[in-house]
């Protein structure tokens, strides 16, 4: 069965923190996609990054960074230097035609 | 190029009303899906579909609940007799044609029903 866990299921943090978010999935697939998305107060969905199973670099965008380790089976979200405007929830998702979305983190930074 | 288009974004009905979500692909996609969104939950998937063609709709509930993609215009998710529990946020996302293109699905701005 495929499966995403977000086990936080709220942070709070103080502006200029880093917030790491944590994801761990389950899948039989040797090839699959794993997606972050961004859910701001205003309900959107925002894209924030996809990356294919064979890809293990890291990769940073400015205050984010994701840590995909395939050993672990996780898929972490960082953000440095943490501000007001990143308060939202975030889903890690497993991709497929049934995008499996975890429960979500609720991230509040306060000022 | 516009993304991925619903309406109407903000849905009031009355319990026993039909409810019919409406949602506009991106130029040149052929692929539909639909997620629930329950209060403080995750994303469900519901059904997916390509022009004129259910390919999945193991996630719709079995009453009540009934998609289409059809040739012409957009994909409608219509929920029948609505219930309080129907009340969540409905997004679409639409992906182009082509093999793994399920992996490339670009998300509506959602649809938010309230049953009263």
């Amino acid at each position: 069965a495929q499966k995403v866990t977000q086990a936080q299921t709220e942070i709070s943090v103080v502006e200029k923190e880093d917030v790491t978010l944590d994801c761990v999935y389950e899948t039989r697939d040797t090839t699959y996609y794993l997606f972050w998305y961004k859910q701001p107060p205003s309900g959107e969905l925002v894209f924030l990054i996809r990356r294919n199973s064979f890809d293990e670099q890291n990769e940073i965008s400015g205050r984010y960074s994701w840590n995909f380790q395939k050993s672990t089976s996780s898929f972490n979200f960082t953000i440095t230097a943490s501000q007001v405007v990143d308060s939202a929830v975030y889903f890690c998702a497993l991709g497929g035609f049934k995008t499996i979305f975890g429960a979500g983190t609720r991230l509040f930074v306060k000022a | 190029n516009a993304g991925v288009m619903q309406n109407p974004r903000h849905l009031v009905r009355r319990r026993g009303q039909e409810a019919r979500l409406r949602c506009s692909p991106m130029k040149g996609h052929s692929h539909v899906y639909w997620y629930r969104q329950l209060p403080e939950e995750g994303l469900k998937f519901m059904v997916y579909l390509q022009k004129e063609n259910i390919i999945d709709e193991s996630g719709m509930p079995k009453e009540r609940f009934s998609a289409e993609f059809p040739k012409e215009g957009p994909s409608i998710l219509r929920i029948q007799q609505v219930v309080r529990g129907d009340s969540a946020a409905y997004f679409c996302a639409s992906s182009p044609p082509g093999g793994l293109s399920y992996n490339e699905q670009f998300f509506g701005p959602g649809t938010r029903l309230t049953v009263l």
